[in-house]
């Protein structure tokens, strides 16, 4: 069975560009989730989705948005891009009923210069 | 509000040491689920283990052993006989079911230095 992939594993944006990131969940998986991943600061919860709706997200401004697939894969986009959001976004998924046992992938590393 | 502290920021220790991960949380709720995450240099987060609130038995898998203590709000990790492989970062972790729709809350890690 394949995991939670995401793609691309590397990143290299400029300031003040556009950054789309994507998930695949596990086969069978309606949830997704997104954390971020900064130096010294932990995975802060960013964003979750089910079902193809936004369920819940964290304390970041509206330029980090997303959406979720009809086949339940999902984008994150952040949008007008600063240096502090340099990071790893990792992504994970899980079904609806056990939320709270989600697996996740190796994540996204963005650069932004 | 829910709250997971790693005091730990690294860990350095000679091969076939013991240590001890601590994990202090903080929650309102009476039914909760508490993790443990290992990070490795490529960046994937890998399940360990899940506890519920009602379960405060301390639980053994090879050289890892957890042990949960409610009166605390503690759920300390500890590697027996460490080896190099264990070399990572660790994540706690707290999903709190009556908080709503709040996925899991991670403490901010604590990078392990298995030295040889």
């Amino acid at each position: 069975e394949a995991g939670v992939t995401q793609s691309p594993t590397h990143l290299i944006k400029t300031r003040g560009q556009q950054a789309t990131l994507r998930c695949s969940p596990i086969s069978g998986h309606t949830s997704v989730y997104w954390y971020q991943q900064a130096l010294g600061l932990g995975l802060q919860f960013l964003l979750w989705y089910d079902e193809g709706e936004e369920r819940n997200r964290g304390n970041f401004p509206p330029r980090f948005s997303g959406r979720q697939f009809p086949n339940y894969s999902s984008e994150l986009n952040v949008n007008a891009l600063e240096l502090e959001d340099s990071a790893l976004y990792l992504c994970a998924s899980s079904l609806a009923v056990d939320r709270i046992l989600p697996t996740f992938g190796s994540g996204t590393r963005l650069t932004v210069v | 509000a829910q709250k997971v502290t790693q005091a730990q920021t690294e860990i350095s220790v000679v091969e076939k040491e013991d240590v001890t991960l601590d994990c202090v949380y903080e929650t309102r709720d009476t039914t909760y689920y508490l993790f443990w995450y290992k990070q490795p240099p490529s960046g994937e987060l890998v399940f360990l283990i899940r506890r519920n609130s009602f379960d405060e038995q301390n639980e053994i898998s090879g050289r890892y052993s957890w042990n949960f203590q409610k009166s605390t709000s503690s759920f300390n990790f500890t590697i027996t006989a460490s080896q190099v492989v264990d070399s990572a970062v660790y994540f706690c972790a707290l999903s709190d079911r009556n908080s709503g729709n709040t996925p899991l809350v991670f403490g901010k890690g604590t990078r392990l230095s298995v030295i040889a």
